[in-house]
């Protein structure tokens, strides 16, 4: 069975101080890992999608990495409009076809002035 | 706005009564899914549309429950005989499938209370 672990729970940084949140995951085949952002009584937003292990993509103070076994989404001089709850997802080949996504618990991150 | 939309964004409700949600998805996209979020935790797999066919269904998807997505355009969950228990944000989430990626995009949910 596919697994989403992440870490922390909960994170907590000054305005401009950098930090890393990781997910860890167990797949059967990794068809994707997925980012998402998710503010307070909202749906999750797309931020990213890894498929193989060596990518990275970027997006204006985010950064997400992926390993064969972990991702991580390294966020720079962060601001307080950053503070959510960060998602991550995998996706599986499934000889089913079936394409859902298995979530960790996610990181909620709180940015402070 | 062309985004996943869905509806209602609250409902309330009694013990034992039934409830409907609908979602409309961004235009185009042939595939539909349902996912269930407790407080703390991720979006849980419920069930999974390509066009009209329900191809999919998670084992928490208990009898009580049953989806459809008439024409393949927009879907419904129904919720018969509600329990305590199905408190929740129930989300939607549409994708454009290809055979090499897929990106679901999220509605903003509706959050159930049962009472």
């Amino acid at each position: 069975e596919d697994q989403v672990t992440q870490s922390p729970e909960a994170l907590r940084l000054q305005e401009g101080e950098s930090s890393s949140l990781n997910c860890s995951y167990t797949v059967s085949g990794l068809r994707g890992l997925f980012w998402y952002r998710q503010d307070p009584g909202k749906g999750p937003e797309f931020l990213f999608t890894l498929y193989s292990a060596g990518e990275e993509k970027e997006k204006e103070r985010l950064k997400a990495t992926l390993t064969k076994k972990e991702s991580f989404l390294h966020i720079t001089a962060p601001k307080p409009e950053d503070s959510a709850t960060y998602l991550c997802a995998v996706q599986a080949w499934d000889a089913g076809g079936g394409n859902k996504l298995t979530f960790g618990t996610g990181t909620q991150l709180k940015v402070e002035l | 706005d062309t985004g996943v939309s869905q509806n209602p964004r609250h409902k309330i409700t009694k013990r034992g009564q039934n409830v409907t949600f609908r979602c409309d998805p961004i235009s185009e996209h042939n595939r539909l899914y349902w996912y269930r979020q407790t407080l703390g935790q991720g979006p849980e797999f419920l069930t999974y549309f390509q066009n009209e066919a329900q191809l999919e269904k998670s084992r928490l998807l208990s009898d009580r429950f049953s989806a459809e997505r008439p024409k393949g355009s927009f879907s419904t969950l129904e919720i018969q005989r509600t329990e305590q228990g199905d408190s929740a944000m129930y989300l939607c989430a549409s994708s454009l499938g290809t055979r090499s990626q897929e990106t679901q995009y999220f509605g903003p949910g509706t959050r159930l209370l049962v009472l």
